[in-house]
């Protein structure tokens, strides 16, 4: 089945600082979406991305599909950045399940 | 409802009983499916329904595992005789339809299981 990878797997920031988080895939997909699991355990999805670029605030993403990887930004992080952040891919059949990456665990500290 | 819901948030049973996890998907949404997360790893597929019908059951780990959805809409996943191994979150996820941004799942709060 296809592989998801994500780096690095653990990220410390002071607060402000921005950063890049990567996600390798083994095949070409359909969808691919980017998770923010909080402190609290929420998976809070961010983007549905399987290619292009999209902002939402602080947060955006780009997908380049053939070359099989997607990048997530952060900037102006803050402490609430905190947790987990997940990759998630769809193999090109569609309507099948997503497979996750082990995620990057982020610190934003003050 | 606003979002995905789960119930119980959290569940502990003895080890030789059996659960019943609930999930009530956002309405409207066509597709269900049910993960299983382990601590520090991120959630694993077990099963997903479009409508009533169950579409692919592959990684539900053993017979022990069952799921249904008999209207379309509500599902329940049974454990039977649980065991320490199967504590773990127990994420529902539902999706509108399938193409495009419609393909986008939603996660609900899960459900943290804990088998002594």
């Amino acid at each position: 089945g296809i592989q998801v990878e994500q780096s690095p797997p653990d990220l410390i920031l002071q607060e402000g600082a921005n950063s890049t988080l990567r996600c390798n895939f083994s095949d070409s997909v359909n969808n691919l979406q980017w998770f923010h699991q909080n402190p609290w355990g929420q998976l809070i999805n961010l983007f549905y991305i399987p290619s292009g670029t999209k902002q939402n605030g602080r947060l955006s993403a780009t997908t380049v599909a053939t070359e099989r990887y997607s990048l997530l930004y952060i900037s102006s992080s803050q402490t609430t950045d905190s947790g987990v952040y997940f990759c998630a891919v769809e193999n090109p059949t569609g309507n099948t399940p997503l497979v996750f990456g082990k995620g990057t665990r982020l610190s934003v500290i003050a | 409802g606003a979002g995905v819901s789960q119930s119980p948030r959290y569940k502990v049973t003895k080890r030789g009983q059996d659960v019943a996890l609930r999930c009530d998907p956002i309405s409207g949404h066509v597709s269900l499916y049910w993960y299983r997360q382990a601590l520090g790893q991120g959630p694993e597929f077990l099963t997903y329904f479009n409508y009533e019908a169950q579409q692919d059951k592959s990684g539900l780990p053993n017979d022990r595992f069952s799921a249904e959805r008999p209207e379309g809409s509500i599902s329940t996943l049974t454990i039977q005789r649980t065991e320490q191994r199967d504590s773990a979150m127990y994420r529902c996820a539902s999706s509108l339809s399938v193409g495009s941004e419609q393909e986008t799942q939603y996660f609900g709060p899960g459900t943290r299981l804990l088998v002594l």
